[in-house]
């Protein structure tokens, strides 16, 4: 049972360079989210899942896309990336509980776009 | 918007000192989770706690709903509790999406 498993680790990309960050979880969960993070900013919500074909903007989803296509994957792309894109990123799955219930996060990914 | 606020935003202990770190927030929740951020940046999920109290060996944490809040206690801290601390809210009546705080930064020094 490995979690909530991102890839890549690191990346580097120059300004309008794409990519697709990936995400997998093994837990059966239904919601799925990404978020960002920055100095002094917490994390921000990018987008999130509710379960598998659906998808919801959150706090910060300009520059991005998301995509669900089943219920263990859900993938971010970055179709042009620039600087302000750099970041840390998490993906995080939702398991279900006593109202709404505890989220799990994966190792995160950090981005530098030069 | 939702509105959540910790305090303090940084926090320097020595080990074996007592600690209580707080969350409020603006709307009535119903969800709210502590996590812990370690300094290689792993977050662990430490409570989900919307309402009562909590422990789990040196942590507790109590939420008081009716007045928006949140207490995450951390007794004989040791080094190895340094890092971030966040809280993360769902309003009622809202989706599943998770509100964070901008977190305290807690280190313990030997």
């Amino acid at each position: 049972n490995a979690g909530v498993t991102q890839t890549p680790k690191f990346q580097v990309l120059k300004t309008g360079q794409s990519m697709t960050l990936q995400c997998a979880q093994d837990m059966n969960h239904n919601s799925m989210y990404w978020y960002r993070q920055d100095p002094g900013m917490g994390l921000r919500l990018i987008y999130y899942s509710a379960s598998e074909g659906t998808t919801d903007k959150g706090e910060v989803p300009n520059g991005y896309n998301v995509s669900r296509l089943n219920k263990r994957e859900f993938s971010l792309r970055l179709e042009s990336a620039a600087p302000s894109q750099t970041s840390v990123y998490f993906c995080a799955s939702l398991r279900p509980g006593q109202g709404i219930g505890k989220l799990f996060f994966g190792s995160g990914t950090q981005l530098s776009v030069l | 918007g939702i509105q959540v606020e910790q305090s303090p935003p940084d926090l320097i202990l020595q080990e074996g000192a007592n600690s209580t770190l707080r969350c409020n927030f603006s709307d009535s929740v119903n969800n709210l989770q502590w996590f812990h951020q370690n300094p290689w940046g792993q977050l662990i999920n430490l409570f989900y706690i919307p309402s009562g109290t909590k422990q789990n060996g040196r942590l507790s944490a109590t939420t008081v709903a009716t007045e928006r809040y949140s207490l995450l206690y951390i007794s004989s801290s040791q080094t190895t509790d340094s890092g971030v601390y966040f809280c993360a809210i769902i309003t009622q009546g809202g989706s599943e999406k998770l509100v964070f705080g901008k977190g305290t930064k807690l280190t313990v020094n030997p």
